[in-house]
């Protein structure tokens, strides 16, 4: 199994709602990222977890709060988001951090829109 | 992140090769050189990376510079399903930071 997994598919929710996305990943990976694309631009950065603990956060507003509850799955809990959060957001895992963890395998994201 | 620098768009011809550039002239020793690339409403998909020396794999070759200062991505035959956004990035200790990409159009 060399897939990322990510739910739901498409979310929509409004500026007071509390959702979650989900990725799950069976691959023995212990390195864990969030990345956020708007329409027509690269991926950013947002999180990354590795064996389990936060290790980059990007500076991203405290309204994204992550969350790695065991090895092969990781949240992104949203609450108060603004519709300029409208975006694909991306799961990816790799095998371990930094450079010689070699590739990352990247789900097909959720796309999220904020009324 | 080291930043990298790729021409915004390409065209090619079906069937052809296709050289795709990318400088990294800020490299460090122990940085990685990854491509990647994305179809539209798809995420980034794994495509090759290498260190030092040249890499070929099932879906392309990774030229990498002597001094590593630049690579280039070649893609043997392109097809149509070629036809998306390339990255290359630089796999250093935090993860990986996408730059702009090159948008590889094919013509049938």
């Amino acid at each position: 199994d060399t897939e990322v997994t990510q739910t739901p598919k498409h979310l929509v929710m409004g500026m007071t709602n509390k959702k979650s996305l989900k990725c799950e990943q069976h691959m023995g990976h212990r390195a864990m990222y969030w990345y956020k694309q708007k329409a027509k631009k690269p991926p950013e950065l947002m999180f990354v977890y590795s064996y389990e603990k936060l290790s980059i956060n990007e500076s991203v507003p405290s309204r994204f709060s992550p969350e790695c509850p065991n090895s092969s799955l990781l949240n992104l809990h949203l609450h108060a988001l603004q519709p300029e959060d409208s975006a694909l957001y991306l799961c990816a895992s790799s095998q371990i951090p930094g450079p010689f963890g070699g590739e990352l395998f990247f789900g097909e994201g959720s796309r999220l829109t904020v009324l | 992140d080291a930043k990298t620098t790729q021409p915004n768009s390409m065209e090619s011809n079906e069937e052809e090769p296709v050289h795709l550039p990318c400088n990294h002239s800020t490299i460090s020793g122990t940085d990685y050189i990854h491509w990647y690339r994305q179809l539209p409403s798809q995420g980034p998909e794994y495509v090759i990376h290498g260190l030092t020396s040249n890499v070929n794999n099932r879906m392309a070759s990774l030229a990498i510079a002597e001094d590593r200062k630049s690579s280039t991505l070649i893609l043997h035959r392109a097809t149509l399903r070629d036809a998306a956004v390339y990255y290359c990035i630089l796999r250093s200790a935090d993860g990986l930071t996408f730059g702009k990409g090159t948008h590889l159009i094919i013509q049938p």
